[in-house]
C-alpha cells in the first residue's frame, strides 16, 4: 500500500523559499507513475501546483511557474516541492500526490496527510 | 484552462435522501472527469475516476455519470458519514483543474 508523507517547516517568512518534501513508502518512485502536488488555502478549494515524473520531467501551473521547482530523489524515495518568493497568499495546507494514470486517464491517489504552510513575519 | 463549475456549491439534505451533484467543464473533456470526497481536517479522497469508474473501497451508492462537459455524482442514500465536501477534477488537459466544491450538510 503506497502511503505519503509531507515535512517541512509549517512557518515561512515574506519573500522566503517554501521548501517541503514528500516521503514515499510501499513503492519505489523509480519504478514508475507521475507524483506531485496540490495546495489548498484555509477553507478554499484546490490548486494543482505541479507534477513531476519519476525520470525528473515535469509539468507546473502556469500561475506559479516561475517561482516552482518539483524534484525527486530516488535514492531517498521522496520528492520536493521548492516555492520562492512567498507571500500571505501562498499560505495553504500542501498536499503530496501519487497521479495514477489509468486507461490514459489521470487522477490523485493516495493523498499524504496534508502539512499547513503559514507565510507570516 | 479548462474552468469548472460545480452546482450547488452547498445542498442541505436527510439520511437516506438521494443526492446529485453537477459538474460542469468549459470544453469538452471525453470521460476525463474525477470525484474526491473531502472531511475537515483530512486530505480528499478519491471516489470516482474516469467519470464513471467506482475507486475500490468506495460504497456502491456513489456513482458517477457523464461525458463530454457534464457530469453528475449521486449518492443513492445518504449515510451520516457521507457529509463532506465534494470536488470534481478534470485531467483531459494538463493544467489539472478542479471545481469550487459542493458542502453537503445533515438538514
Amino acid at each position: 500500500q503506497v502511503q505519503l508523507q509531507e515535512s517541512g517547516p509549517g512557518l515561512v517568512k515574506p519573500s522566503e523559499t517554501l521548501s517541503l518534501t514528500c516521503a514515499v513508502s510501499g513503492y519505489s518512485i523509480s519504478s514508475g507513475y507521475y507524483w506531485g502536488w496540490i495546495r489548498q488555502p484555509p477553507g478554499k478549494g484546490l490548486e494543482w501546483i505541479g507534477t513531476i515524473f519519476h525520470s525528473g520531467s515535469t509539468f507546473y501551473n502556469p500561475s506559479l511557474k516561475s517561482r516552482v521547482t518539483i524534484s525527486v530523489d530516488t535514492s531517498k524515495n521522496q520528492f520536493s516541492l521548492n516555492l520562492s518568493s512567498v507571500t500571505a497568499a501562498d499560505t495553504a495546507v500542501y498536499y503530496c500526490v501519487r497521479e495514477f494514470r489509468g486507461a490514459g486517464v489521470p487522477w490523485f491517489d493516495p493523498w499524504g496527510q496534508g502539512t499547513l504552510v503559514t507565510v507570516s513575519s | 484552462d479548462i474552468q469548472m463549475t460545480q452546482s450547488p456549491s452547498s445542498l442541505s439534505a436527510s439520511v437516506g435522501d438521494r443526492v446529485t451533484i453537477t459538474c460542469r467543464t468549459s470544453e469538452r473533456i471525453s470521460s476525463y472527469l474525477n470525484w474526491y470526497q473531502q472531511k475537515p481536517g483530512k486530505a480528499p479522497k478519491l471516489l470516482i475516476y474516469a467519470a464513471s469508474s467506482l475507486q475500490s473501497g468506495v460504497p456502491s451508492r456513489f456513482s458517477g455519470s457523464g461525458s463530454g462537459t457534464d457530469f453528475t455524482l449521486t449518492i443513492s442514500s445518504l449515510q451520516p458519514e457521507d457529509f463532506a465536501t465534494y470536488y470534481c477534477q478534470q485531467s483531459y488537459s494538463i493544467l489539472w483543474t478542479f471545481g469550487q466544491g459542493t458542502k453537503m450538510e445533515i438538514k
